[in-house]
């Protein structure tokens, strides 16, 4: 069974830089995973904020940006605003199935 | 403006059954995979079921085999998933998602529809 490893939680002040990552049980996560990042605010639906490793969303903010780090899906969040406190959740496809990461809970203060 | 409008939620009873609706406006429903995602309350996204454009690939996380069912129908701009003998653990808000085009992805969700199993 496929696992996907993310951050409980992480703690950012306001306009600094942040990095999530996202680990499979089953090995180096690679393009072919095609890793994407869902962002969800409490109460809200999700959103896709990158999809395919780093590609973004007319409605995606600069600031955010898609990569692989060292054998992980990584998302970093550069000069952070106090609205980007939200969970974040990795989503990878292993063939045809689809796993979510257990999310990130990131708290700016 | 792309929308995906899920109904068909409610409170059912164990082993009962649903057939929850998302219905699409906005974009060339026939054009895109779509998919089913659940969160049970106070917990992380769950991958259910996808289907492709024409309904000839259907894929299924292995939990829900058996009792999930993904099917569309293009000419009314509508996904559906046919969940049978529900359990307690099914509580969930369910996601309709869209799928992207050039590169494997998803672009839009819905509000989402609260399905609630208890008796």
């Amino acid at each position: 069974q496929t696992v996907v490893t993310q951050e409980p939680s992480l703690t950012v002040s306001p306009g600094g830089t942040v990095t999530l990552t996202c680990a499979s049980n089953t090995g180096a996560v690679t393009s072919g995973y095609f890793p994407s990042w869902v962002q969800q605010k409490p109460g809200q639906a999700p959103r896709t904020l990158i999809y395919s490793t780093n590609n973004k969303h007319s409605w995606t903010p600069a600031r955010f940006s898609g990569s692989l780090l060292g054998g992980k899906a990584a998302l970093t969040l550069s000069s952070v605003q106090p609205e980007d406190e939200a969970e974040y959740y990795c989503l990878l496809t292993h063939g045809n199935v689809w796993v979510f990461g257990g999310g990130t809970k990131l708290t700016v203060l | 403006e792309v929308q995906l409008v899920e109904s068909g939620g409610g409170l059912v009873q164990p082993g009962g059954s649903l057939r929850l609706t998302c219905a699409a406006s906005g974009f060339t429903f026939s054009n895109y995979w779509m998919s089913w995602v659940r969160q049970a309350p106070g917990k992380g996204l769950e991958w259910m079921t996808n289907i492709n454009e024409d309904a000839s690939e259907k894929y299924i996380v292995d939990s829900v085999k058996g009792r999930f069912t993904i099917s569309r129908d293009n000419a009314k701009n509508s996904l559906y998933l046919q969940i049978n003998n529900l359990r307690a653990d099914d509580t969930a808000v369910y996601y309709c998602v869209r799928g992207t085009v050039t590169l494997p992805g998803t672009d839009y969700w819905g509000q989402g529809t609260l399905v609630t199993v208890s008796s």
